[in-house]
């Protein structure tokens, strides 16, 4: 069974400041991994998709690194803003079924 | 974004009640799936569907059964509702190996 784990489980920095989320997980046997972002009491948008074969993914202020092997995955978030306040969910696949871990709620102070 | 739609988006019910929560896609994805998120345990999988008639328990399937008998629509049912059951329930879409888009989530509270 995949196991994932999110750190830190909550975070607070000041707006312009980089973001550092961490995921990790216990099966590398992952097709993809996905990272979403949910907005209190809302769903679950798609932030970035990383390949297994990937090591990297960019969507303008959003990175993604992935090393299977290890069972990592960090999410940087370049200058952040007030609007980027949100859990962050981190999503290996394994057999086309997603596992999450907690989250980590960040809060960006204007 | 895809076309995922949930309904109803919000229901109160007694216990020993049968519910049927339906996702309903435009993308023709093959993959559908539902999940339960709850304060403390996140996102977990209840049951998916790998097309039509094809459907696999997930962690927490106990208590609930679904039906997959078009592409488009995938039928999650509480044969009898227990409190436990009270939760948020999403359902996501897939193409294998493509991102996974999730519905807009149905609040049920069984009373």
């Amino acid at each position: 069974k995949q196991e994932v784990t999110q750190i830190p489980a909550a975070l607070s920095v000041p707006e312009g400041e980089n973001l550092v989320l961490n995921c990790s997980f216990t099966d590398s046997a992952i097709y993809n991994l996905q990272w979403f972002r949910q907005d209190p009491g809302k769903g679950l948008t798609s932030l970035l998709l990383i390949q297994s074969s990937q090591r990297e993914q960019t969507s303008g202020r959003l990175n993604a690194s992935l090393d299977k092997s290890s069972g990592r995955s960090t999410l940087y978030i370049a200058a952040s803003q007030p609007g980027d306040s949100a859990t962050y969910l981190c999503a290996p696949s394994n057999d086309y079924k997603l596992s999450f871990g907690a989250g980590t709620t960040v809060t960006v102070r204007a | 974004d895809a076309g995922i739609t949930q309904s109803p988006r919000h229901k109160v019910t007694e216990t020993g009640t049968p519910v049927t929560l339906r996702c309903h896609q435009t993308e023709n994805h093959r993959y559908m799936y539902w999940y339960r998120q709850d304060p403390g345990h996140g996102l977990r999988l209840i049951h998916y569907s790998y097309g039509v008639k094809d459907t696999d328990k997930g962690e927490v399937s106990d208590g609930y059964s679904v039906s997959r008998s078009k592409t488009e629509d995938f039928l999650l049912t509480l044969e009898s509702a227990t409190s436990s059951q009270t939760s948020v329930y999403f359902c996501a879409i897939s193409e294998g190996g493509g991102p996974a888009v999730f519905g807009p989530g149905t609040r049920l509270t069984v009373l």
